[in-house]
């Protein structure tokens, strides 16, 4: 079976720093893997998604993720932070099968001034 | 319509009762998803229907949950006898084709229930 771990539970930056949320992965084969953001009130939205093919794959709003497969992770980062970045965001999993997607438990993003 | 849309919002009901919480899905997804989202937890996945049947119910939690899609589009999920454990936000999403195709999946914005 197919997990997402997200370590951090809950990570303060300031704006304009740059910023890293992790992500670690358990499938024995190729991994789907997604990034999703969670604004209050709001409904998931997809920042980025990989498949195959380049590692490093670029979504919307300024992020980025690599995919090692050495390191079983999916990091998402964003050079330099915006204080509408505040949100919950998730790390998902899925596969070539028709398995639906498994996602963590989420890390809450605070930015301060 | 754009987007998914899920109704209501928002549902209080009591101890026992019987609730239904309704999804319409992106016109022309076949793929549809019901997941659960406890307070400070991630989705949980519940059903996926691949267009009227069910491919997938591993994640109900018991028999009192239920969902149909009888039509292929609109699906609806319904929960007998609620209890207060069953509180959380209900998901549901859609997508072209099925997890297997790597379309997108996009999300509603929740129901939001509560058992008191």
């Amino acid at each position: 079976a197919q997990s997402v771990t997200q370590p951090d539970i809950h990570i303060t930056v300031s704006e304009g720093a740059s910023l890293e949320l992790r992500c670690n992965y358990s499938y024995g084969a190729t991994p789907y893997l997604f990034w999703y953001v969670q604004s209050p009130g709001q409904g998931l939205q997809l920042l980025l998604k990989y498949f195959s093919g380049d590692t490093l794959v670029q979504g919307i709003k300024g992020f980025e993720a690599e995919f090692k497969r050495s390191q079983s992770s999916f990091n998402l980062r964003k050079p330099s932070v915006h204080w509408s970045d505040a949100a919950e965001y998730f790390c998902a999993v899925g596969n070539s099968g028709n398995t639906p997607l498994v996602f963590g438990k989420g890390t809450r993003l605070s930015v301060i001034a | 319509g754009a987007g998914v849309s899920q109704t209501p919002s928002n549902k209080v009901t009591e101890k026992g009762k019987y609730v239904e919480l309704r999804c319409d899905p992106i016109s022309g997804h076949t793929a549809l998803y019901w997941y659960r989202q406890s307070l400070g937890q991630g989705p949980e996945f519940l059903i996926y229907f691949q267009g009227t049947g069910a491919a997938d119910d591993s994640g109900l939690p018991n028999d009192r949950f239920f969902a149909v899609r009888p039509e292929g589009s609109v699906s609806t999920l319904k929960i007998q006898r609620t209890e207060r454990g069953d509180s959380a936000v209900y998901l549901c999403a859609s997508s072209l084709d099925g997890p297997a195709s790597g379309n997108t999946i996009y999300f509603g914005e929740g129901s939001w229930l509560t058992v008191v």
